[in-house]
């Protein structure tokens, strides 16, 4: 019974590609969040959604595009996968979009070849 | 602009004694601040938190100093213990953000 649960866990590619990563809560959590974490380890904010909706959207590409079809999912699909886009992708979740501790997902390894 | 600094990547300590780690910030505008900690293939896990109008949060083990003045936090695991080998992230947010900046993390490795 994970709290936080992404798929898939790996996730290799060639450049071009369309490819999606799932994100799913059983916390009852309404606020969501994506995050990537580069080589250099820096760990940065994408986007986050409250109740299926978007309120934070860093400068991020727009080839990605999170979607939140309820409160207890976000998915984030990327277009056009570049190099750059290399990274370990990290999914959380937190109470509501006032509550500063947040659960993280186990993340997902994405290589762009 | 790196606004949330780890400047050790990593920390060696004998199992028993104390670790310390260190984060330092150049926003002023941060008044809440988090460690997580992380194990490989794993996600970050929150330890603790401290908002700027403390100075001092404890939490059995671990406790977190906050000199707002020097823009400095550390934590302090004591007694340190190999199941505490990780990487330790901290956070920084500004009232109403609710958006974290991390640091690069450092890597604790506690020797039996």
């Amino acid at each position: 019974d994970t709290a936080v649960s992404q798929t898939p866990k790996y996730l290799v590619t060639q450049m071009g590609n369309d490819k999606s990563i799932k994100c799913e809560q059983n916390l009852g959590h309404d606020t969501m969040y994506w995050y990537k974490q580069d080589s250099k380890k820096f760990l940065k904010i994408m986007f986050s959604y409250n109740n299926k909706e978007l309120i934070i959207n860093e400068t991020v590409p727009n080839r990605f595009s999170p979607k939140s079809p309820d409160k207890a999912h976000l998915n984030l699909h990327i277009n056009s996968l570049e190099l750059g886009d290399s990274a370990v992708y990290f999914c959380a979740s937190s109470q509501d979009d006032t509550t500063y501790e947040q659960y993280f997902g186990p993340g997902t390894r994405l290589t762009v070849t | 602009d790196q606004q949330v600094k780890q400047n050790s990547p990593s920390l060696s300590v004998q199992e028993g004694r104390i670790s310390i780690l260190n984060c330092d910030y150049t926003n002023s505008m941060f008044d809440y601040f988090l460690w997580y900690k992380k194990y490989p293939a794993e996600g970050p896990t929150f330890l603790i938190s401290i908002s700027s109008i403390k100075d001092k949060n404890e939490d059995g083990r671990f406790t977190v100093f906050l000199n707002k003045s020097a823009k400095h936090l550390s934590l302090h695991i004591v007694p340190s213990q190999p199941g505490d080998s990780a990487v330790y992230f901290c956070a920084a947010s500004g009232t109403g953000t609710y958006k974290y900046i991390f640091g690069t993390g450092t890597r604790l490795k506690v020797l039996a």
